[in-house]
């Protein structure tokens, strides 16, 4: 059991490039999530979803795209990289089921991706 | 709007003293309370959480957090401090009904000095 996974680990951009960053989970959850990680502002969210085939906004959408076609799998996109994308993206998933919709239950997070865009 | 604070960047004790981490929060109706460590080049790992029922949490390495409700706070604590505990701490709260999304504070780094 991996938990969840993230690729690449590191990654070099130049401003103006396209990439993107892989999230797979082996714990069947149905939530998923991707943050940004910033020094001294806590983690912010990105994109979310709430099951297969469905994506929203989090707070910090701007310049980023998701997909979410397999259950197991969050894609994030950066179509076209700057400067101020330069961060650490996590990914994370958590469990649907039990109270409240399953909103008591931790989210599980990936190693993280270091991305820096020239 | 929900928010949630950690008013200290960083947090230095001595081993084997008690450690305190500060987190308030700001939340409509009932608040579902974490907190997560990040450890160097590493994610973030749950220690424990506030749902419901008793104030007083325990969680993981030891750690317990208390829940005040008139205070708004969420204190992370530890009896007696390990070098190993130094590391990142994350104050969470719930919000945004059932899609479960997490305001994170912005951290304190607990740094515990032999």
């Amino acid at each position: 059991n991996a938990g969840v996974t993230q690729t690449p680990k590191f990654r070099v951009l130049k401003t103006g490039q396209s990439m993107t960053l892989l999230c797979a989970q082996d714990m069947n959850h149905e939530y998923m999530y991707w943050y940004r990680q910033d020094p001294g502002m806590g983690l912010r969210l990105i994109h979310y979803s709430v099951g297969e085939g469905t994506t929203a906004k989090g707070e910090v959408p701007d310049g980023y795209n998701v997909s979410r076609l397999k259950k197991q799998n969050f894609l994030l996109g950066l179509e076209s990289a700057a400067p101020s994308q330069t961060s650490v993206y996590f990914c994370a998933s958590r469990a649907g089921t039990g109270l409240a919709g399953g909103t008591h239950n931790e989210q599980f997070f990936g190693p993280g991706t270091r991305l820096t865009v020239l | 709007a929900q928010s949630v604070a950690q008013p200290e960047d960083q947090v230095n004790v001595a081993e084997g003293n008690p450690l305190t981490v500060k987190c308030t929060y700001s939340v409509s109706g009932n608040p579902y309370l974490f907190w997560y460590v990040q450890y160097p080049n590493r994610g973030l790992q749950f220690l424990l959480k506030y749902i419901t029922g008793d104030n007083l949490v325990k969680g993981s390495y030891g750690f317990e957090a208390e829940f005040n409700k008139s205070q708004t706070s969420f204190h992370l604590k530890k009896p007696s401090a390990l070098v190993s505990d130094s590391a990142l701490y994350f104050c969470a709260v719930r919000h945004g009904g059932n899609t479960g999304k997490l305001i994170f504070g912005q951290g304190t780094t607990l740094q515990v000095k032999p």
